[in-house]
Protein backbone atom coordinates (compact mmCIF):
# COMPACT_ATOMS: atom_id res chain seq x y z
CA UNK A 1 0.00 0.00 0.00
CA UNK A 2 1.42 3.30 -0.78
CA UNK A 3 1.69 6.14 2.11
CA UNK A 4 3.41 9.44 2.49
CA UNK A 5 5.27 10.35 5.86
CA UNK A 6 5.70 14.21 6.81
CA UNK A 7 8.04 13.86 9.98
CA UNK A 8 7.40 17.50 11.16
CA UNK A 9 3.90 18.70 12.20
CA UNK A 10 5.11 22.12 12.75
CA UNK A 11 8.41 23.87 11.60
CA UNK A 12 9.30 27.64 12.51
CA UNK A 13 11.03 29.98 10.19
CA UNK A 14 12.30 33.11 10.07
CA UNK A 15 11.34 35.29 7.63
CA UNK A 16 14.38 35.32 4.48
CA UNK A 17 16.01 32.37 5.94
CA UNK A 18 15.73 28.97 3.99
CA UNK A 19 13.38 26.54 4.43
CA UNK A 20 13.09 22.71 3.59
CA UNK A 21 9.96 20.12 4.51
CA UNK A 22 10.78 16.47 4.35
CA UNK A 23 8.80 14.24 2.54
CA UNK A 24 9.20 10.40 2.51
CA UNK A 25 6.77 7.94 0.19
CA UNK A 26 5.93 4.24 -0.24
CA UNK A 27 4.90 2.82 -3.58
CA UNK A 28 5.12 0.40 -5.69
CA UNK A 29 5.63 1.96 -8.86
CA UNK A 30 7.07 4.77 -10.35
CA UNK A 31 5.81 7.60 -8.18
CA UNK A 32 3.89 10.56 -9.32
CA UNK A 33 4.57 12.58 -6.71
CA UNK A 34 3.18 16.03 -5.89
CA UNK A 35 3.77 19.20 -3.36
CA UNK A 36 0.11 20.72 -2.38
CA UNK A 37 -0.29 23.81 0.11
CA UNK A 38 -3.18 25.06 2.11
CA UNK A 39 -3.81 28.33 3.69
CA UNK A 40 -6.80 28.70 6.13
CA UNK A 41 -9.79 28.08 5.10
CA UNK A 42 -8.69 27.48 1.11
CA UNK A 43 -8.69 24.52 -0.68
CA UNK A 44 -5.24 22.90 -1.93
CA UNK A 45 -3.16 24.95 -4.30
CA UNK A 46 -0.64 22.70 -6.59
CA UNK A 47 2.65 23.80 -5.70
CA UNK A 48 5.13 21.67 -7.83
CA UNK A 49 5.36 18.19 -9.17
CA UNK A 50 6.99 14.82 -10.09
CA UNK A 51 6.42 12.53 -12.93
CA UNK A 52 9.95 11.70 -14.66
CA UNK A 53 12.75 13.37 -15.88
CA UNK A 54 14.91 15.89 -14.24
CA UNK A 55 15.06 15.43 -10.24
CA UNK A 56 15.00 18.63 -9.46
CA UNK A 57 11.28 20.39 -9.98
CA UNK A 58 10.52 23.99 -10.18
CA UNK A 59 7.39 25.35 -8.83
CA UNK A 60 5.33 28.41 -8.26
CA UNK A 61 5.95 31.03 -5.92
CA UNK A 62 10.16 30.29 -6.13
CA UNK A 63 9.58 26.36 -4.83
CA UNK A 64 11.53 23.41 -5.54
CA UNK A 65 12.00 20.11 -4.99
CA UNK A 66 14.16 16.94 -5.79
CA UNK A 67 13.25 13.30 -6.25
CA UNK A 68 15.56 11.00 -4.35
CA UNK A 69 14.77 7.64 -5.26
CA UNK A 70 17.30 5.78 -3.26
CA UNK A 71 15.86 7.84 -0.06
CA UNK A 72 12.20 7.52 -1.50
CA UNK A 73 11.87 11.05 -0.38
CA UNK A 74 10.91 14.29 -2.00
CA UNK A 75 11.96 17.27 0.10
CA UNK A 76 10.49 20.53 -0.91
CA UNK A 77 12.42 23.70 -0.24
CA UNK A 78 12.54 27.50 -0.75
CA UNK A 79 15.80 29.75 -0.14
CA UNK A 80 14.22 32.57 0.99
CA UNK A 81 10.96 32.14 3.21
CA UNK A 82 8.16 35.41 2.65
CA UNK A 83 5.37 35.81 5.73
CA UNK A 84 2.94 35.06 2.68
CA UNK A 85 4.16 31.40 3.03
CA UNK A 86 2.98 30.96 6.36
CA UNK A 87 0.75 27.62 5.64
CA UNK A 88 0.06 24.22 6.08
CA UNK A 89 2.11 22.26 3.67
CA UNK A 90 0.91 18.29 1.97
CA UNK A 91 2.78 15.99 0.20
CA UNK A 92 1.07 13.34 -1.66
CA UNK A 93 1.98 10.27 -4.10
CA UNK A 94 -0.52 8.63 -6.55
CA UNK A 95 -0.24 7.79 -10.43
CA UNK A 96 -2.15 9.00 -12.95
CA UNK A 97 -5.61 8.85 -12.80
CA UNK A 98 -5.33 7.10 -9.39
CA UNK A 99 -6.28 8.79 -6.09
CA UNK A 100 -3.44 10.80 -4.30
CA UNK A 101 -2.04 9.10 -0.89
CA UNK A 102 -1.41 12.48 1.06
CA UNK A 103 0.83 12.53 4.20
CA UNK A 104 -0.29 14.77 7.44
CA UNK A 105 1.04 17.81 6.41
CA UNK A 106 3.08 20.58 7.68
CA UNK A 107 2.56 24.00 9.32
CA UNK A 108 4.82 26.30 8.32
CA UNK A 109 5.22 29.10 11.15
CA UNK A 110 7.44 32.40 9.61
CA UNK A 111 8.77 34.50 12.32
CA UNK A 112 9.38 38.06 12.56
CA UNK B 1 -10.08 29.17 -16.75
CA UNK B 2 -12.48 29.26 -13.93
CA UNK B 3 -11.55 26.90 -10.58
CA UNK B 4 -13.45 24.11 -9.19
CA UNK B 5 -16.43 25.40 -7.64
CA UNK B 6 -18.22 24.13 -4.05
CA UNK B 7 -20.96 24.82 -2.71
CA UNK B 8 -21.62 25.61 0.27
CA UNK B 9 -18.77 26.63 1.81
CA UNK B 10 -19.93 26.48 5.64
CA UNK B 11 -22.52 24.21 6.92
CA UNK B 12 -23.58 23.65 10.30
CA UNK B 13 -25.55 20.77 11.50
CA UNK B 14 -26.73 18.61 14.35
CA UNK B 15 -26.45 15.17 14.08
CA UNK B 16 -28.50 12.54 12.71
CA UNK B 17 -29.78 15.55 10.29
CA UNK B 18 -29.01 15.58 6.53
CA UNK B 19 -26.37 17.31 4.42
CA UNK B 20 -25.39 17.84 0.80
CA UNK B 21 -22.75 19.33 -0.91
CA UNK B 22 -22.35 20.66 -4.83
CA UNK B 23 -19.03 20.21 -6.52
CA UNK B 24 -18.92 21.89 -10.33
CA UNK B 25 -15.34 20.65 -11.62
CA UNK B 26 -13.39 22.59 -14.22
CA UNK B 27 -14.85 22.68 -17.58
CA UNK B 28 -13.50 19.49 -19.73
CA UNK B 29 -12.58 17.76 -16.91
CA UNK B 30 -13.88 13.93 -17.08
CA UNK B 31 -12.69 12.76 -13.75
CA UNK B 32 -14.16 14.10 -10.09
CA UNK B 33 -12.61 13.10 -6.45
CA UNK B 34 -14.44 13.63 -3.18
CA UNK B 35 -12.11 13.81 -0.15
CA UNK B 36 -12.51 13.91 3.34
CA UNK B 37 -10.48 16.14 5.49
CA UNK B 38 -10.35 15.78 9.11
CA UNK B 39 -8.51 18.24 11.05
CA UNK B 40 -4.82 17.64 11.74
CA UNK B 41 -4.81 15.21 8.84
CA UNK B 42 -4.32 15.14 4.99
CA UNK B 43 -6.92 14.48 2.43
CA UNK B 44 -8.27 10.85 2.49
CA UNK B 45 -10.15 9.93 -0.79
CA UNK B 46 -14.17 9.05 -0.56
CA UNK B 47 -15.03 8.84 -4.19
CA UNK B 48 -13.97 8.67 -7.57
CA UNK B 49 -15.70 9.51 -11.07
CA UNK B 50 -14.70 9.22 -14.53
CA UNK B 51 -17.35 10.64 -16.00
CA UNK B 52 -20.73 10.06 -14.65
CA UNK B 53 -19.70 5.87 -13.63
CA UNK B 54 -17.83 5.20 -10.20
CA UNK B 55 -14.00 4.50 -10.79
CA UNK B 56 -13.14 3.89 -6.84
CA UNK B 57 -15.66 4.55 -3.85
CA UNK B 58 -14.04 1.61 -1.23
CA UNK B 59 -13.16 4.08 1.30
CA UNK B 60 -17.12 5.73 1.17
CA UNK B 61 -19.38 4.87 4.38
CA UNK B 62 -22.02 3.80 1.78
CA UNK B 63 -24.90 3.03 4.74
CA UNK B 64 -24.88 6.84 5.34
CA UNK B 65 -22.40 8.89 2.29
CA UNK B 66 -24.18 8.31 -1.18
CA UNK B 67 -22.57 10.72 -4.51
CA UNK B 68 -23.71 11.22 -7.71
CA UNK B 69 -22.86 12.30 -10.93
CA UNK B 70 -25.45 12.03 -13.25
CA UNK B 71 -24.54 14.00 -16.34
CA UNK B 72 -20.59 13.50 -16.04
CA UNK B 73 -20.40 17.41 -14.82
CA UNK B 74 -21.32 18.09 -11.60
CA UNK B 75 -21.66 16.18 -8.78
CA UNK B 76 -23.44 15.87 -5.17
CA UNK B 77 -22.05 14.34 -1.64
CA UNK B 78 -24.36 13.46 0.66
CA UNK B 79 -24.43 12.49 4.08
CA UNK B 80 -27.85 10.68 5.28
CA UNK B 81 -27.44 10.66 9.05
CA UNK B 82 -24.51 12.99 10.04
CA UNK B 83 -22.30 11.79 12.94
CA UNK B 84 -20.05 13.59 15.00
CA UNK B 85 -17.19 12.14 13.68
CA UNK B 86 -18.29 13.70 10.24
CA UNK B 87 -17.57 17.12 11.13
CA UNK B 88 -14.22 17.92 8.29
CA UNK B 89 -13.77 19.71 4.43
CA UNK B 90 -15.26 18.10 2.14
CA UNK B 91 -12.67 18.82 -0.79
CA UNK B 92 -14.26 18.24 -4.52
CA UNK B 93 -10.96 17.93 -6.97
CA UNK B 94 -11.18 17.47 -10.99
CA UNK B 95 -8.60 15.76 -12.95
CA UNK B 96 -8.01 16.55 -17.21
CA UNK B 97 -5.37 14.70 -18.06
CA UNK B 98 -4.71 11.77 -15.95
CA UNK B 99 -1.76 13.68 -14.34
CA UNK B 100 -3.12 16.80 -11.53
CA UNK B 101 -5.82 17.13 -9.92
CA UNK B 102 -6.90 20.64 -9.05
CA UNK B 103 -8.89 21.16 -5.82
CA UNK B 104 -12.17 23.30 -4.86
CA UNK B 105 -12.16 25.67 -1.67
CA UNK B 106 -13.44 23.00 -0.07
CA UNK B 107 -17.11 22.77 2.14
CA UNK B 108 -16.33 22.49 6.12
CA UNK B 109 -18.86 20.63 7.58
CA UNK B 110 -19.57 20.97 11.60
CA UNK B 111 -21.51 18.15 13.26
CA UNK B 112 -23.15 19.58 16.53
Amino acid sequence: AQSVTQPDIHITVSEGASLELRCNYSYGATPYLFWYVQSPGQGLQLLLKYFSGDTLVQGIKGFEAEFKRSQSSFNLRKPSVHWSDAAEYFCAVGSGYSTLTFGKGTMLLVSP
Amino acid sequence: EAGVAQSPRYKIIEKRQSVAFWCNPISGHATLYWYQQILGQGPKLLIQFQNNGVVDDSQLPKDRFSAERLKGVDSTLKIQPAKLEDSAVYLCASNPDGDTQYFGPGTRLTVL
